[in-house]
């Protein structure tokens, strides 16, 4: 059993859409992680959440504590989001990643 | 430029042979962390060091040896490869403020 599943695996969207990814973790967390894996490889660190909500350009992530459960949303979809989104939890010094959602927005 | 570099991008090796990925980060970060990601598993960590001359075991560690000599750098080593360490190998290290500077990874092949 994962402690970190994300939904869906695959997604694909028109570009232009609006975009859900969720998460949702089984362990107590200090804090979670969205990352993004660009096709070449190279991961980048896009939030990090404890509560509540954080926005930065058309990326917005979202935490409810409570039902265990994040989103990463992506408004106005281009084709240079096209990448796997991973979800990451931080329960003490133990780290726990979801095996990636990955996006192709398509012209 | 600041940042989390990976030496060597790529690597084939033989089965028994050995070697040793290099992690180096110029930010004065006190936490690094080696990953291993395979086909449909996610990341997993091997082993994470929360200091200069600390190391720890994470999820994966056995078939691995690390060691963080200087602040700067954290070596992960595999003695004697074997197929199942055929993976793709990513160094990160931690901001103050919490989040993380990744490498580029290290595609190993193991034959």
């Amino acid at each position: 059993k994962n402690e970190v599943e994300q939904s869906p695996q695959n997604l694909t969207a028109q570009e232009g859409e609006f975009i859900t990814i969720n998460c949702s973790y089984s362990v107590g967390i200090s804090a979670l992680h969205w990352l993004q894996q660009h096709p070449g490889g190279g991961i980048v660190s896009l939030f990090m959440l404890s509560s509540g909500k954080k926005k930065h350009g058309r990326l917005i992530a979202t935490i409810n504590i409570q039902e265990k459960h994040s989103s990463l949303h992506i408004t106005a979809s281009h084709p240079r989001d096209s990448a796997v989104y991973i979800c990451a939890v931080r329960s003490g010094n133990q780290f726990y990643f979801g095996t990636g959602t990955s996006l192709t927005v398509i012209p | 430029n600041a940042g989390v570099t990976q030496t060597p991008k790529f690597r084939v090796l033989k089965t028994g042979q050995s070697m040793t990925l290099l992690c180096a980060q110029d930010m004065n970060h006190e936490y690094m962390y080696w990953y291993r990601q395979d086909p449909g598993m996610g990341l997993r960590l091997i082993h994470y060091s929360v200091g200069e001359g600390t190391t720890a075991k994470g999820e994966v560690p056995d078939g691995y040896n690390v060691s963080r000599l200087k602040k700067q750098n954290f070596l992960l080593g595999l003695e004697s490869a074997a197929p199942s360490q055929t993976s793709v190998y990513f160094c990160a290290s931690r901001r103050p403020e919490g989040g993380y500077t990744f490498g580029s990874g290290t595609r190993l092949t193991v034959v």
